[in-house]
């Protein structure tokens, strides 16, 4: 079975860092991009950024909310990929999905997704 | 970036109805549009990828049409599983963008 399954959230103060993990297995880890999503308590989905396969030198993209905050990489390895955030603020407070971003004949869309992890920012 | 609208925010229907959501980019953004469908609590589903290409077991009664800068979900014949919230995405670009979502309620 193709799964994401994502770890780490948790309660965290304001400044301080944490690391989510997303945890693939059912797929070749390595031949996909993976990208973070997240959604804020009763709002909308807001894509936080993706980390290219191997084959397109594994760059990455951000959204201007977390550049330079946040920084996602992967260990083909393990089939693990990483959201390291550091700097969190209160309005980082969200639900934080992996997904699996499947790629068609140029099209990206993002085809399997995680349970999702829940990340408190809070004093 | 690329603002994506969703019309209408929420609707009410009926089991058997069938269902129109708009999604308009502010720029086009050719047929680069995916429609996801989200229920309480629960992840995203991929349902709809390049404006109008089902994806693997979603249900025929969901197509997606348009290019540019306009798009529409639509659901032929609403059935209970149905009532869900549904989001529009851009790949187009980075940063990918979502609609603010359009919560299809029971009437």
């Amino acid at each position: 079975e193709v799964q994401l399954v994502e770890s780490g959230g948790g309660l965290v103060q304001p400044g301080r860092s944490l690391r989510l993990s997303c945890t693939a297995s059912g797929f070749t880890f390595g031949d996909y991009a993976i990208s973070w999503v997240r959604q804020a308590p009763g709002k909308g989905l807001e894509w936080v950024g993706f980390i290219r396969s191997k084959a397109y030198r594994g760059t990455t993209e951000y959204a201007a909310s977390v550049k330079g905050r946040f920084t996602i990489s992967r260990d083909d390895s393990k089939s693990i990929a990483y959201l390291q955030m550091n700097s969190l603020k209160t309005e980082d407070t969200a639900v934080y999905y992996c997904t699996r971003d499947l790629h068609i004949s140029g099209y990206y869309g993002m085809d399997v997704w995680g349970q999702g992890t829940t990340v408190t920012v809070s004093s | 970036d690329i603002q994506m609208t969703q019309s209408p925010s929420s609707l009410s229907a009926s089991v058997g109805d069938r269902v129109t959501i708009t999604c308009r980019a502010s720029q086009s953004i050719s047929s680069y549009l995916n429609w996801y469908q989200q229920k309480p609590g629960k992840a995203p589903k991929f349902l709809i990828y390049a404006a109008s290409s089902l994806q693997s077991g979603v249900p025929s009664r969901f197509s997606g049409s348009g290019s540019g800068t306009d798009f529409t979900l639509t659901i032929s014949s609403l059935q209970p599983e149905d009532f869900a919230t549904y989001y529009c995405q851009q790949s187009y670009n980075t940063p990918w963008t979502f609609g603010q979502g359009t919560k299809v309620e029971i009437k």
